[in-house]
């Protein structure tokens, strides 16, 4: 079935440093590709997309680029900043060919990112 | 703020006990997703309606059931609640592609059971 693997976590990083979270989904079908930031006490925003194969998604700094030979959604920052510590969350979108309507969402299980000054 | 919201905000009930959380969508949105967020089971989906129909199913309990109502926004009722429910419980609305639409999130239920 549809799955999504997520680097374990905690990440615990200083300031400025460069940020990797790991991502792989299963490919079946035609998915999209999401990473959502959920901040403490909070619901899930979305931080970026990508819809189909070499896409990139980016926003605040943050990029990914949606790899089909490698199933992976590696989700990157090059200066990380305290105020984005935070839980990120990788999800894939399951899209039938010809389908149109169907939004189940499978999610990682989370990274914790702490950052410190 | 996403434009979705949740009511309540926190819930604290006993084992065998209902309770129904309620969600309204972001203006113009005809889908609906119910997700369940756990420390031992993390984010999962539990169900998805599209305008007032059932769409999709997930790891949904049959003591959960779930409805889209005429105004679009959503109940979803948990009944017979036992400890491993403890939760937080969020919905999200998303326009009419589906999984290939941004799915907003609303700031979640959290549900205690004692």
């Amino acid at each position: 079935g549809d799955s999504v693997t997520q680097m374990e976590g905690p990440v615990t990083l200083s300031e400025e440093a460069f940020l990797t979270i790991n991502c792989t989904y299963t490919a079946t079908g035609y998915p999209s590709l999401f990473w959502y930031v959920q901040y403490p006490g909070e619901g899930l925003q979305l931080l970026l997309k990508a819809t189909k194969a070499d896409d990139k998604g980016s926003n605040k700094g943050f990029e990914a680029t949606y790899r089909k030979e490698t199933t992976s959604f590696h989700l990157e920052k090059g200066s990380v900043q305290v105020s984005d510590s935070a839980v990120y969350f990788c999800g894939r979108g399951f899209l039938p060919a010809g389908g149109t309507s169907y939004g189940k969402l499978t999610f990682g299980q989370g990274t914790i990112l702490t950052v410190h000054p | 703020d996403s434009g979705v919201t949740q009511t309540p905000k926190h819930l604290i009930t006993a084992t065998g006990q209902r309770v129904t959380l309620r969600c309204s969508p972001r203006s113009g949105d005809l889908s609906v997703y119910w997700y369940q967020q756990s420390l031992d089971q993390g984010l999962q989906f539990l169900i998805q309606y599209y305008n007032g129909e059932e769409r999709a199913k997930g790891n949904i309990l049959e003591r959960f059931s779930a409805q889209q109502f005429p105004d679009l926004h959503s109940e979803l009722n948990l009944s017979s609640l036992e400890l491993g429910d403890s939760a937080l419980y969020f919905c999200a609305s998303s326009g009419p592609r589906g999984a290939a639409d941004t799915q907003y999130f609303g700031p979640g239920t959290r549900l205690t059971v004692l």
